[in-house]
């Protein structure tokens, strides 16, 4: 299985100021005939279902807001808040689906400092 | 517009059974590889079950065996049956859409989730 893990566990961010989390994979996630990486980002928000917020490990989803953005290959990835907004505010989890069992991080709580 | 309702959650004792259900509206299930993904009370996301558009299903470790996954084309649902139920089963329990159609499989749509409680 392939293991996801997040850095830091939590991270409180003034507002209007970039967050920063990384996610590594324990074996690569970049199947090389297709040149893409299968990976994904969610926000959890309590009470809601995860929201899709990057897949492909950089492509931004329809409607989500430019100032998240993502990057990295291989077994290191990055999820940017370029500046942090009051709804921000979640936990939010990488995800591999290049293999099963698809699995996830476990989590990094942003709060506003 | 695309909709997943999850119904069939509820209080079970240890050993028991209980069959989840996720109603799809706006695309059809069958198209799609579908999954269970649960969220255990203050813990993370967890990847259960995946069923492919062509049928084959795969689980985690942790309910191999005891869970099944399925789905009725003609009513556009997905199923999770669930036996010998645990407490470390209890969970939220969310169905959700790969968006199979340009080869991956990241979740696009997520139902609200149903709460499955074990306990005696």
């Amino acid at each position: 299985d392939i293991v996801m893990t997040q850095s830091p566990d939590s991270l409180a961010v003034s507002l209007g100021e970039r967050a920063t989390i990384n996610c590594k994979s324990s074996q690569s996630v970049l199947y090389s005939y297709n040149s893409k990486n299968y990976l994904a980002w969610y926000q959890k928000k309590p009470g809601q279902p995860p929201k899709l917020l990057i897949y492909w490990a950089s492509t931004r989803e329809s409607g989500v807001p430019d100032r998240f953005s993502g990057s990295g290959s291989g077994t290191d990835f990055t999820l940017t808040i370029s500046s942090l907004q009051a709804e921000d505010v979640a936990v939010y989890y990488c995800q591999q689906y290049s293999t099963i069992p698809r699995t996830f991080g476990q989590g990094t709580k942003l709060e506003i400092k | 517009e695309v909709h997943l309702v999850e119904t069939g959650g509820g209080l079970v004792q240890p050993g028991g059974s209980l069959r989840l259900s996720c109603a799809a509206s706006g695309f059809t299930v069958s198209n799609y590889y579908m999954s269970w993904v649960r969220q255990a009370p203050g813990k993370g996301l967890e990847w259960v079950s995946v069923m492919y558009s062509g049928g084959s299903t795969y689980y985690a470790d942790s309910v191999k065996g005891r869970f099944t996954i399925s789905r009725d084309i003609s009513k556009n649902t997905l199923y999770f049956q669930m036996n010998s139920l645990r407490a470390e089963d209890t969970a939220v329990y969310y169905c959700a859409r790969g968006r199979t159609l340009d080869g991956g499989d990241y979740f696009d749509y997520w139902g609200q989730g149903t709460l499955v409680t074990v306990s005696s």
